[in-house]
Parts: structure tokens; sequence; C-alpha cells
């Protein structure tokens, strides 16, 4: 079983949508969570971390549930912008490794 | 502040020649991590480095690879005899402290191509 498992899509939404994509995890001590953005053929950059309680930024918003081990990001309003993929990663134990999901492609359009 | 810098940002090489991918952190993150990234998947953790010592390198095939984090200099991924496996994005990442709690803060990455 992967690690980091995330549902690739692609998700095709309009402008304004309100999407949210789900990652699960199989490692249940596992102790830090991001969500990582990538553009295409560039770097990953550094979404949002997810808290336990739920953090929101903007128009993102992180859920982490940890008795179904999975976490969630939603995304508000969706731009243009917005489209790209976004990896889930886990950092179990807070060890050494960063575990990244294959990514959920977003195209957002007009 | 520089962020991460990788070089070259591509890289041909014919199979069987060596290839070295070059990573400067941060400036004062002293903790570096590359990955591999095949089309169409994910980011897959190849080894962790600290100055001067590998921390973690299980993610490394035992073949062919080797990386190092001098005391001086960048980080190296050489990769020796390459084979048209190889051919991928390599990114390197950098923290300021421990992996977890810190910010991967990732380079441009190196875009190798085997013929």
């Amino acid at each position: 079983r992967k690690e980091v498992e995330q549902d690739p899509g692609p998700f095709n939404v309009p402008e304004g949508a309100t999407v949210a994509f789900n990652c699960t995890y199989s490692n249940s001590a596992s102790q830090s969570f991001f969500w990582y953005r990538q553009d295409c053929r560039k770097e990953p950059k550094l979404l949002m971390s997810v808290y336990s309680s739920g953090n929101e930024d903007g128009r993102f918003t992180a859920q982490l549930n940890r008795a179904s081990q999975y976490i969630s990001l939603l995304i508000r309003d969706s731009k243009l912008s917005d489209s790209a993929t976004y990896l889930c990663v886990v950092n179990p134990h807070n060890g050494n490794q960063f575990y990244f999901g294959t990514g959920t492609s977003l195209t957002v359009i007009p | 502040n520089a962020g991460v810098m990788q070089n070259p940002r591509h890289l041909v090489r014919r199979r069987g020649q060596e290839a070295r991918l070059r990573c400067s952190p941060m400036k004062g993150h002293s903790h570096v991590y590359w990955y591999r990234q095949l089309p169409e998947e994910g980011l897959k953790f190849m080894v962790y480095l600290q100055k001067e010592n590998i921390i973690d390198e299980s993610g490394m095939p035992k073949e062919r690879f080797s990386a190092e984090f001098p005391k001086e200099g960048p980080s190296i991924l050489r990769i020796q005899q390459v084979v048209r496996g190889d051919s991928a994005a390599y990114f390197c990442a950098s923290t300021q402290g421990l992996a977890g709690s810190s910010e991967q803060f990732f380079g441009p990455g190196t875009r190798l191509t085997v013929l």
C-alpha cells in the first residue's frame, strides 16, 4: 500500500466553483501534513500546512481527519490561476522522509 | 535571500555517461533532500543529507547513484553509467531545521534526458 494516495483527477471546474481534494495516508502515526502546489514543469511550492484543528488561508481550507487517516483541501471561488497540480505531503514520525502523493490535477475553466 | 539553486536546469547525456547534478540550498539551510519525479508521477524521495553527512539514503538506488554535501560547496547528486530509465526531473529541497515541522523549499529542478 502506498504511503500517500490521491485521486489524480483531472478536476475541471468553472471559475467561481468550489472544489475539494482528499488524500489518504497509511501510517497512523504520521505527524505532519502539507499541501503543495506544482505548476507544469515547475518546482513544488508550499501551499499550506495542515493542522489538527484545521486551518484556513483565504479561499483555501485544509482539514485533517486522523480517525479516517485523510487530509482534505477545499478551494472556494476558484480562479484561473488556481490551475495546477496539488500534492499531498506526509511526514511520518517527524522523520527524515517526506512522502508525496502523485498529485491531483485541477483546471479552472473560464 | 536567494532561493534553492540547481544547475544545470537541463542535462542531456548518452547511455553510459555520467550525470552530475548540483544543488545549493537556501542561505542558512543545512539540510538537503533530493527527489526524482517521473512524468505523471509524484516526487520520490531519494536521499537526505546534512553538511558532510548522509542521513538517509533509503530512497536511492544502491548502484550507480551517489550523493554528497561537502563542507564547502553545493550538494552533488551523481549518476554513473546513465540509462534511459534515469530520464526524469530531479528536484532538490532544503530546510532550515529537521524534517517534519520545517517547510521544504524546492529548487527549479534539473531535467535529465538520457539518449
